[in-house]
């Protein structure tokens, strides 16, 4: 079955340093990942979409890599700030709007 | 400001006793979904209204039903509530149907069942 998997242990950075998120994808192909944040209590909110054939997106200080070889997506924020402590999911559509969250990492900017 | 709004924030009933959550939207959207998120765990999609065509999940269980009596109202009927329902639920919206649209959710309804 199709699964998409992320590191469900927190993830603690020091402010100004760039933090980097997995997302893994098995037994599939998704054509789009997106990444969404959600902040304790609330509901996730769109961060940015990647398509299969786009290796690199930015959005300010932040950057989504798609590999299919690897079958993987990396989320980055750079210059991290303790206001990007929250939690983040990849979100995946495939060709029959199968709609799949990851489980998120969640991420501590320490100040 | 266009927005999805779900009401109440936090809703407590009792095991057994028919409970319903209301999302509303200004945005117009097409499509307008239900997911249940457990502490810790990734939103799952119950199901979506794509306009008037309702889409249920092969695994959502027959406790949960909705209803879209128009563009911008959903609701969530859960008819008999157990403990392990407890849960946010989060309504979520999307202009069309399509791989590439993003979702457009709203704050959540926190269930607890006692």
């Amino acid at each position: 079955s199709q699964k998409i998997e992320q590191n469900s242990e927190a993830l603690n950075i020091q402010e100004g340093k760039t933090a980097t998120l997995t997302c893994n994808y098995t037994n599939y192909s998704p054509a789009y990942l997106q990444w969404y944040r959600q902040d304790p209590g609330r509901g996730p909110v769109f961060l940015l979409l990647i398509r299969e054939n786009e290796k690199e997106k930015r959005k300010e200080r932040l950057k989504v890599t798609f590999d299919t070889t690897l079958k993987q997506s990396l989320f980055h924020i750079t210059a991290s700030q303790p206001a990007d402590s929250a939690t983040y999911l990849c979100h995946h559509t495939s060709g029959t709007y199968k709609y799949i969250f990851g489980t998120g990492t969640r991420l501590k900017v320490l100040a | 400001d266009a927005m999805v709004i779900q009401n109440p924030r936090y809703q407590v009933t009792q095991f057994g006793k028919p409970v319903t959550l209301s999302c509303s939207q200004t945005l117009n959207h097409n499509v307008m979904y239900w997911y249940q998120q457990k502490s810790s765990q990734a939103p799952k999609l119950l199901f979506h209204y794509y306009d008037k065509d309702f889409n249920n999940e092969a695994d959502t269980p027959d406790n949960f039903q909705s209803r879209r009596p128009n563009t911008s109202f959903c609701f969530l009927d859960i008819r008999s509530p157990g403990l392990g329902d407890a849960a946010m639920y989060l309504c979520a919206t999307s202009p069309r149907l399509g791989n590439h649209e993003k979702l457009f959710f709203g704050s959540g309804t926190q269930l607890s069942v006692l």
